[in-house]
């Protein structure tokens, strides 16, 4: 079965350094979307992509975020200069189409860790 | 600001008990969507509910969308150690891509 799949598994960082946390969607899905799970706390939103280019960001993905599909298979969500609150879970999902009924599939997370 | 609130935040029963958990809002939604999350790991999907009042069966678990497409519940029949997780329900914003995430139902399961 299809499985949207995430690169590293856990990463450890330095506050300051960059890091680019990589997913493989689902091949034939057309939306891709990165979310947060600061631990504890509910799963966030952060930013949606359709057609090369971003949908939809929430406040929380601002200037130090980026988002890019580079070659149509992965999908990099950038972070240029982390900082210690940057520490959580960070989930990509993707679906096939927009329609109500279609459902949306998580990757099974990088933890990022900033020291 | 649409929100998703889950009822219960905790939950620990005895194996061969029956639950239910609630997701609630005061905003109308195009469908919603339940998964389960262990620790550590990505949320599973379990089901998506589209139609107000849709019930739908997966195995021991019962979901059902409420007729005004605020609200879903999750029942559980005698529940097993095996389906201990966090429970979350999720929905589309309406006229956006965005997704927002429920609170959680962590559930525990006792042998």
């Amino acid at each position: 079965e299809p499985e949207v799949t995430q690169t590293p598994s856990h990463q450890v960082t330095q506050m300051g350094q960059e890091v680019i946390l990589r997913c493989v969607p689902i091949s034939n899905h057309l939306y891709f979307y990165w979310y947060r799970q600061i631990l504890g706390q509910k799963v966030e939103f952060l930013v949606s992509f359709y057609n090369n280019e971003i949908s939809e960001k929430s406040e929380i993905f601002d200037d130090q975020f980026s988002v890019e599909r580079p070659d149509g298979s992965n999908f990099t969500l950038k972070i240029r200069s982390t900082k210690l609150e940057d520490s959580a879970m960070y989930f990509c999902a993707s679906r096939p189409h927009r329609g109500t009924t279609a459902e949306q599939y998580f990757g099974p997370g990088t933890r990022l860790t900033v020291t | 600001t649409q929100l998703l609130e889950q009822s219960p935040q905790f939950l620990s029963i005895q194996e061969g008990e029956n639950l239910t958990v609630y997701c609630n809002s005061s905003s109308v939604f195009s469908s919603l969507q339940w998964y389960r999350q262990e620790p550590g790991e990505g949320p599973v999907l379990l089901v998506t509910v589209v139609t107000g009042g849709e019930v739908k069966k997966l195995k021991r678990l019962t979901f059902q969308f409420g007729d005004a497409r605020k609200d879903s519940s999750l029942h559980i029949t005698a529940a097993q150690p095996g389906d201990t997780g966090l429970y979350l329900c999720a929905a589309p914003t309406s006229g956006t891509y965005k997704y927002i995430f429920g609170t959680g139902t962590r559930l525990k399961v006792l042998a």
